[in-house]
């Protein structure tokens, strides 16, 4: 069966714009993650959306961050007023529902590039 | 504050040579443990996933191992082969209700025919 996937796989886009990313998950899976995974590092969490809710948004680093899930599947990460630091791999992830017992499965990410 | 260290950065080792990768984690009440492979400029693929009561998980030339009181967790890689060559984290699900993973950095490993 169909994966995660996340469009575009690439974007480059100059300080000051906003962009937005799109993530699709696993059919039928509630639980919805977003990364972040800057050069050499490990990905950094996000936000979690159980269902259509943002059940914890406690990684969004400022208020230049927003992510929504209007109907529970298809997710969007929306960047305003881009800056270089946001520069990184931004990665999707999706799991049946949130537990102990529940692999998460990762799409191949958005390289996002601001100049 | 979960925090996740994995060692070595780096690891370079010849064709057929079994190797052991090393993560630790800071508190112990965690869910489960993930290990994920990474190959360059694609996502994570999920290797081994072992939950809070278990000590171990195997798959194929895989073993992964989990010490919760310790803080630890090995991957086991035997025979490993040229396309064993990825970066390797190990992530650790955090307790609460979102189990949201924290990630070590990796480990870069090549395997040379």
């Amino acid at each position: 069966g169909a994966g995660v996937s996340q469009t575009p796989s690439n974007k480059v886009t100059e300080k000051g714009k906003y962009v937005e990313l799109r993530c699709d998950p696993i059919s039928g899976h509630t639980a919805l993650y977003w990364y972040r995974q800057s050069l050499g590092q490990g990905p950094e969490f996000l936000i979690y959306f159980q269902g259509t809710g943002a059940a914890d948004d406690s990684g969004l680093p400022n208020d230049r961050f927003f992510a929504v899930r209007p109907e529970g599947s298809v997710s969007t990460l929306k960047i305003q007023r881009t800056e270089r630091g946001d520069s990184a791999v931004y990665l999707c992830a999706s799991a049946p529902q949130a537990g102990e017992g529940e692999t998460q499965y990762f799409g191949p990410g958005t390289r996002l590039l601001v100049l | 504050k979960q925090e996740v260290t994995q060692i070595p950065a780096a690891l370079s080792v010849p064709e057929g040579e079994n190797l052991v990768l090393n993560c630790s984690f800071t508190d112990s009440a965690i869910y489960n443990l993930q290990w994920f492979r990474q190959d360059p400029g694609k996502g994570l693929t999920s290797l081994l996933l072992i939950q809070s009561s278990q000590r171990e998980q195997t798959s194929g030339r895989l073993n992964a191992s989990l010490d919760k009181s310790s803080g630890r967790s090995t991957l086991y890689i035997a025979a490993s082969q040229p396309g064993d060559s990825a970066t390797y984290l190990c992530a650790a699900h955090s307790g609460g209700s979102n189990y949201k993973l924290t990630f070590g950095k990796g480990t870069l490993l090549t395997v040379n025919p």
